[in-house]
């Protein structure tokens, strides 16, 4: 069964921690997304990787950081965290100009304190 | 970017049809997409549409798109309470972007 997996399902931080979410996924997909979800606001594009050392900007990348260094892995770094990241983080991956969409991991609720 | 648009509240009695419809902004998108969101867990891809296409059944769900209007409805014949989640609409345009309504919560009510 293909996957993409959060390392963490509940995380809780406090202020001003450097907090690390892994995604893992095992379908040699080359795109990888990182968004967070809060209610009413949907989901927002926080980063993304076409190909392994690539990133871009999405919509909201601010206070956040992103590495792939393996096709596989995506990482999503909090350099410092604030109570605002307080939030859900969802991981994605795809393969490009395919027609399933993306396949998404199961999410990391993240609580900063 | 594209513009995808949804309400965010649907309510309907077991047993009837739910009804939700998400517009979009792109008349150049590819496919179209439905993910459901149960409460604390991650998207599932339900079904999709190329947008060639006006609609497709899949046992209780039928989506219809109407691509002049550039609307997607997705229909849920006979929900039941395990239908309650967020339903997400999407849409994707050139071979890598897709782009996410805020999602419909629908609440069953038994």
């Amino acid at each position: 069964d293909v996957k993409v997996t959060q390392s963490s399902r509940y995380l809780v931080k406090r202020t001003g921690e450097k907090v690390f979410l892994e995604c893992v996924q095992d379908m040699d997909h080359e795109n990888m997304f990182w968004y967070r979800q809060d209610p009413g606001l949907g989901l927002r594009l926080i980063y993304f990787s076409y190909d392994v050392k690539m990133k871009e900007k999405g919509d909201i990348p601010e206070g956040y950081s992103v590495s792939r260094e393996k096709k596989e892995r995506f990482s999503l770094i909090l350099e410092s965290a604030s109570t605002n990241q307080t939030s859900m983080y969802l991981c994605a991956s795809s393969s490009p100009g395919a027609n399933y969409g993306y396949t998404f991991g199961s999410g990391t609720r993240l609580t900063v304190v | 970017g594209e513009d995808v648009e949804q309400s965010l509240f649907l309510s309907v009695r077991e047993g009837d049809s739910s009804v939700i419809n998400c517009t979009y902004t792109d008349s150049s998108s590819t496919y179209l997409y439905w993910y459901k969101q149960e409460p604390g867990a991650g998207l599932q891809l339900l079904t999709y549409i190329f947008s060639n296409m006006d609609m497709k059944q899949d046992q209780r769900l039928t989506v219809l798109l109407n691509k002049k209007d550039k609307h997607l409805s997705l229909r849920i014949a006979d929900t039941q309470t395990g239908d309650s989640a967020i339903y997400f609409c999407a849409a994707q345009t050139g071979a890598n972007n897709l782009f996410f309504g805020t999602g419909t919560r629908l609440t069953v009510i038994p």
